[in-house]
């Protein structure tokens, strides 16, 4: 499979505890998204990477969340302190190039509850 | 920023009608837009997208057209299947950030009755 995974699909986790989710985007792209999504809603913007540059970071992205992509390949998504209201589908995606219009290939996500 | 709302929420047709679900964006600056399908509890899928320097973009059932004077893009399904039923988002890419993001619309629920 040359598709983005992500790992772990589900996990729960008891509120203030920390989780983290991996990603594996497809391998020659070079930008690397991570989305959160809620039911009823469409995904949102977090973080993205070019390479290992981390080079926007939405304001959803509170202190308590941290992603990294040390080696440009895979990524890592740790949430610390986790709360209720974070729970949702963590979506990681991937592109190609060097520009915002290029496709964007979604993972399956990985899904959190706390409880 | 880039604001992106999608019309209408849900959207039930019988099987063989067409499907037309119409987004609208604020950010001029966008020239890409993306049409995801998502299945429940699947990944969002790229069904179609277009660019700006197009009018309208067809692939088989689907077909995209955007007006950029209005800010305005529209997903077309014709002869509608059952395998159709899905939620939609449609997305603009933003040019807020350094090299921007894809912002989403609140996605609708396409329901093809047999």
């Amino acid at each position: 499979d040359t598709g983005v995974s992500q790992d772990p699909r589900h996990k729960i986790t008891k509120r203030g505890q920390n989780v983290t989710f991996r990603c594996d985007p497809i391998s020659e792209h070079n930008r690397l998204y991570w989305y959160r999504q809620t039911l009823g809603q469409g995904p949102e913007f977090l973080t993205y990477f070019q390479n290992e540059a981390q080079l926007e970071k939405s304001r959803l992205l509170s202190d308590r969340f941290s992603a990294e992509r040390p080696k440009g390949s895979f990524s890592t998504l740790e949430i610390q302190r986790t709360e209720q209201g974070d729970s949702a589908m963590y979506l990681c995606a991937s592109s190609m190039g060097q520009h915002s219009g290029n496709t964007i290939y979604f993972g399956e996500g990985s899904w959190l509850t706390v409880v | 920023g880039e604001n992106v709302e999608q019309h209408p929420s849900t959207l039930s047709v019988q099987e063989g009608d067409s499907a037309v679900i119409k987004c609208t964006y604020s950010d001029s600056a966008s020239n890409y837009f993306p049409w995801y399908k998502q299945e429940l509890g699947k990944r969002p899928q790229l069904i179609i997208d277009i660019r700006s320097n197009v009018g309208e973009k067809k692939d088989q059932r689907i077909a995209v057209t955007l007006n950029k004077t209005a800010k305005h893009f529209s997903l077309h399904i014709t002869e509608t299947q059952p395998e159709d039923s899905a939620v939609y988002f449609c997305a603009a890419n933003y040019y807020g950030g350094s090299q921007g993001n894809l912002i989403f619309g609140k996605g609708t629920k396409l329901s093809v009755k047999p």
